[in-house]
C-alpha cells in the first residue's frame, strides 16, 4: 500500500522559511516523479512544484518560482519543498503526491497524481 | 496556461439522486483528465483519470466521460458517502484544477 506521509509544518513568519519532509513507502519511489500541491484554507487545490524520477528535471507554479527549491533522496525514499522567502499567501495545506503516468498516442508521457499524503498546514502570519 | 471550469459551484441532491458535475477546459485537453473527491480535513482521493477511466476500488456508480474540451462527472445514485467535493484536473499541459463542486445534502 503507498503511504506518503508529510511533515515539517508550522507558523512562520512573513519572509521566513520552512522546509517540508514527505516520507514514501508501498512502492519503488525512486522510480516515480514526485510533486507539492497546496490548497490553501476554504480554498481549491493548485499545484506548486513536480520533481522527475531522476531528480534532474523540476518545475515550479510562477507563484513560488525563485523561492521554493524541490528536491529528494532516494536513498531516504523522501521528498522536500525549500521554501523560502514566505508570503502570508503561502498559507495552505501541503500535500505531497505521487504521479502516474500514461502514454500518449504519439509517445509523450502525461503525468497525473494518483496518490497523496494527509497534508502539513503551513502558516504564513506576524 | 489551461483553464478548467466547474459547473455548478455548489450541488444540493437526495440520497439516490443521479449527480452531473460539469468541467470545461480553456483549450482542448483530448482526454487528459482526471475526477477527485475531497472530503473536510481529508487529501482528494483519485476516482477517474483518463477522463472516464475508473480507478480501482471506487464504485462503479462513479462515471467519467467527454473529451477535448467538455467533461462530466455522474454519480448515478447518490449515496450518503458521496457528500464531498470534486475537483476536475487537467494533465495535458502542467496541471490545472477546476474550483470544486461541493455535492451537499438536500
Amino acid at each position: 500500500e503507498v503511504q506518503l506521509l508529510e511533515s515539517g509544518g508550522g507558523s512562520v513568519q512573513p519572509g521566513g522559511s520552512l522546509r517540508l519532509s514527505c516520507g514514501a513507502s508501498g512502492f519503488t519511489f525512486s522510480s516515480y516523479a514526485m510533486s507539492w500541491v497546496r490548497q490553501a484554507p476554504g480554498k481549491g487545490l493548485e499545484w506548486v512544484s513536480v520533481i522527475s524520477d531522476s531528480g534532474g528535471r523540476t518545475y515550479y507554479a510562477d507563484s513560488v518560482k525563485g523561492r521554493f527549491t524541490i528536491s529528494r533522496d532516494d536513498s531516504e525514499n523522501t521528498l522536500y519543498l525549500q521554501m523560502n522567502s514566505l508570503r502570508a499567501e503561502d498559507t495552505a495545506v501541503y500535500y505531497c503526491a505521487k504521479f502516474a503516468v500514461k502514454v500518449a498516442p504519439g509517445g509523450a508521457r502525461k503525468y497525473y497524481f494518483d496518490n497523496w499524503g494527509q497534508g502539513t498546514l503551513v502558516t504564513v502570519s506576524s | 496556461d489551461i483553464q478548467m471550469t466547474q459547473s455548478p459551484s455548489t450541488l444540493s441532491a437526495s440520497v439516490g439522486d443521479r449527480v452531473t458535475i460539469t468541467c470545461r477546459a480553456s483549450q482542448s485537453i483530448s482526454s487528459w483528465l482526471a475526477w477527485f473527491q475531497q472530503k473536510p480535513g481529508k487529501a482528494p482521493k483519485l476516482l477517474i483519470s483518463g477522463a472516464s477511466s475508473l480507478e480501482s476500488g471506487v464504485p462503479s456508480r462513479f462515471s467519467g466521460s467527454g473529451s477535448g474540451t467538455e467533461f462530466t462527472l455522474t454519480i448515478s445514485s447518490l449515496q450518503p458517502d458521496d457528500f464531498a467535493t470534486y475537483y476536475c484536473q487537467q494533465y495535458d499541459n502542467y496541471w490545472t484544477f477546476g474550483q470544486g463542486t461541493r455535492v451537499e445534502i438536500k
